[in-house]
């Protein structure tokens, strides 16, 4: 069974620091997405990671994938205030019926002025 | 582009009763609509895959007789949570996908169910 696990769940920081979430999956996979969610809100999506060593960044976040070590990572630099949210990897099983997504549990950050 | 709506947004009913939502995508034809669902402070969890014009494949402790799946167009599939009971509650979530392998899932805006 596939095991999707972030990282810290929980995350308290100040604006203007660098910080890096966590998502370790325990099966290859040939793609990993990142999603952030407000309170309330569905899934936005904000990266997909389609092979080893792919690195994507948008304005403050940055995520990259490494498959040999099953892990990807979404870096946080100068964070803003409203970059709070919760944001979530998943990972894409390609299975014989089609993609199959697992989530991690959730990182849920809050930052602080 | 890449759009997908959910209906209602939210909804209430009395536990008992039957609740049905909607999912469509607007501007592609989805060959795949996956449904989730997901309580407060969790994850989401993956409910059943749905292919056009075939029955529904649910996930492991997913009850298919309680959540009717529905796939009979391209652009639309539905839930049906069948006499629903407080511990359904749930904010429930769709997505669509063009069937191309591995395509990227578009994923509906939510419907927040309450059961009374």
């Amino acid at each position: 069974e596939l095991k999707v696990e972030q990282n810290p769940l929980f995350l308290s920081m100040q604006e203007g620091k660098n910080y890096t979430i966590y998502c370790n999956y325990s099966t290859t996979s040939d793609r990993l997405y990142w999603y952030r969610q407000d309170p309330g809100k569905s899934l936005e999506s904000l990266f997909v990671l389609l092979s080893n060593g792919a690195v994507k960044q948008e304005g403050r976040l940055m995520a990259s994938l490494d498959t040999k070590a099953r892990l990807s990572t979404l870096h946080i630099t100068a964070a803003v205030h409203d970059l709070s949210a919760t944001y979530f990897c998943a990972v894409d099983i390609a299975e014989t019926s089609g993609s199959r997504l697992t989530f991690g549990e959730g990182t849920q950050l809050t930052v602080n002025p | 582009g890449a759009v997908v709506s959910q209906h209602p947004s939210w909804v209430i009913c009395k536990s008992g009763t039957s609740v049905k939502i909607e999912c469509r995508s607007l501007d592609f034809q989805a060959t795949t609509m996956f449904w989730y669902r997901q309580f407060p402070k969790q994850s989401l969890m993956l409910m059943a895959t749905s292919n056009e014009g075939s029955k529904a494949t649910y996930e492991q402790g997913v009850e298919k007789d309680k959540f009717l799946i529905n796939h009979a167009s391209l652009t639309l599939s539905t839930l049906t949570v069948t006499s629903a009971h407080p511990e359904d509650s749930s904010f429930y979530i769709c997505s669509a996908q063009t069937g191309a392998y591995q395509e990227t899932q578009y994923f509906g805006p939510g419907t927040r169910l309450l059961v009374l």
